[in-house]
């Protein structure tokens, strides 16, 4: 079976202060593909990032980077110069490679205060 | 406009009474996912579908039966609702080529059984 742990419940951060956010997961899959999804104070679902299991590269966007590790089996996602628009509940997720089945962290919810 | 489209967005119903929650995509995807959303537990899978008369059990499909007649539409089958299924419920779809594209998500549909 496969699992996603996102122990950081609530983070709050001032305004322009880096914030990580943490994902592990655990998976017998050897190839694999992990997602991050925002969900704003408005409900909607957007994507943010996928990541494949064969591909460690790190990536940035903007303010916002992503590090994969399969030593430690984790995804985290850092704010860099976080702002008020990023406030929002943010979920990891991971689906295995041989099955189409979707796994989802309990998600972080996120509050930058100005 | 790509969309992934639910009705209703809001239902309230008393236990015992069959309802239906549509969901329509116009991508022309092959993978159509439910998802329910409840706090602290982030979203959780209920079914999905590789397509067209291929569904198949998530993490908690007790209680929901779902159809794939039509590549475009994925309802959600509620066949006496109780209690434990007022959530928010998410219909998501995708396409399947290499297993890492990002899932679309519709806007929710809140369900409240009374």
């Amino acid at each position: 079976a496969q699992k996603v742990t996102q122990a950081q419940t609530e983070i709050s951060v001032v305004e322009k202060e880096d914030v990580t956010l943490d994902c592990v997961y655990e998976t017998r899959d050897t190839t694999y593909y992990l997602f991050w999804y925002k969900q704003p104070p408005s409900g909607e679902l957007v994507f943010l990032i996928r990541r494949n299991s064969f591909d460690e590269q790190n990536e940035i966007s903007g303010r916002y980077s992503w590090n994969f590790q399969k030593s430690t089996s984790s995804f985290n996602f850092t704010i860099t110069a976080s702002q008020v628009v990023d406030s929002a509940v943010y979920f990891c997720a991971l689906k295995g490679g041989g099955y189409q089945k979707v796994t989802f962290g309990t998600g972080t919810k996120l509050q930058v205060i100005p | 406009e790509a969309q992934v489209t639910q009705n209703p967005r809001y239902l309230i119903t008393v236990t015992g009474k069959k309802l239906t929650v549509t969901c329509s995509q116009n991508m022309n995807h092959e993978y159509m996912s439910w998802y329910r959303q409840d706090p602290g537990l982030g979203l959780r899978q209920i079914y999905y579908s590789m397509n067209v008369e291929v569904t198949d059990k998530g993490d908690v499909p007790e209680g929901y039966k779902v159809s794939r007649k039509e590549k475009r539409n994925f309802p959600l089958i509620l066949e006496s609702p109780s209690p434990n299924q007022t959530s928010l419920y998410f219909c998501a779809s995708s396409l399947v080529g290499g297993l890492n594209q990002p899932q679309h998500f519709g806007d929710g549909t809140r369900l409240s059984i009374l």
